[in-house]
């Protein structure tokens, strides 16, 4: 069973960077047809995709957010991670990391780490 | 870049009701990348509906999705206790690439 477990500093200080690592385990990173992303969501909000790296390597992101972040992958660790640069207060959310499929939805999720940006 | 409205914001229903929830896009949005999501508190949103019809794995059939073009409804057809929650539908536009979520229907105890 595909599970994956979202891990990096809970507290980020106002202008630096947001450092995040999803863990997959139950499953391959290089298998085919499948994104890996990061999903956030500010406390009593809802949810923003913020980006996605698909098998082949290639990224894509929220516009709102594409000048700060960068979604990479190690494949020998089975990892991806997510930057997010010059903080402020309103990057504080939970961020999830998931599995994304096109024509199939989200349906692995991590279970979510609060990252509160505070000096 | 589509934008996804949901309505209502809030739904009071009681348990064995009906619930209709609607999601609407601001340009058509194929059937194949439109989802429909369940969350409740302090938990990661879980998948219900991919495709707008075809309900994910352990999905009670009482949930169905259905629409097309820019309008598309998530149906449960009796509300049980553990259905108050809230919803969010997704879309995947195809170029480029792009995950949209919509902003919620709460469904709440009348």
């Amino acid at each position: 069973q595909l599970q994956l477990q979202e891990s990096g500093p809970g507290l980020v200080k106002p202008s630096e960077t947001l450092s995040l690592t999803c863990t997959v385990s139950g499953g391959s990173i290089s298998s085919s047809s499948y994104y890996w992303g990061w999903i956030r969501q500010p406390p009593g909000k809802g949810l923003e995709w913020i980006g996605s790296i698909y098998y082949s390597g290639s990224t894509y992101y929220n516009p709102s957010l594409k000048s700060r972040v960068t979604i990479s992958v190690d494949t020998s660790k089975n990892q991806f991670s997510l930057k997010l640069s010059s903080v402020t207060a309103a990057d504080t959310a939970v961020y999830y990391c998931a599995r994304l499929v096109a024509a199939a939805g989200v349906a692995a999720w991590g279970q979510g780490t609060l990252v509160t940006v505070s000096s | 870049e589509i934008v996804l409205t949901q309505s209502p914001g809030t739904l009071s229903l009681s348990p064995g009701e009906r619930a209709t929830l609607s999601c609407r896009a601001s340009q058509s949005v194929s059937s194949s990348y439109l989802a429909w999501y369940q969350q409740k508190p302090g938990q990661a949103p879980r998948l219900l509906i991919y495709g707008a019809s075809s309900r994910a794995t352990g999905i009670p059939d009482r949930f169905s999705g259905s629409g097309s073009g820019t309008d598309f409804t998530l149906t449960i057809s009796r509300l049980e206790p553990e259905d108050f929650a809230v919803y969010y539908c997704q879309q995947y536009g195809s170029s480029p690439p792009l995950f949209t979520f919509g902003p919620g229907t709460k469904v709440d105890i009348k």
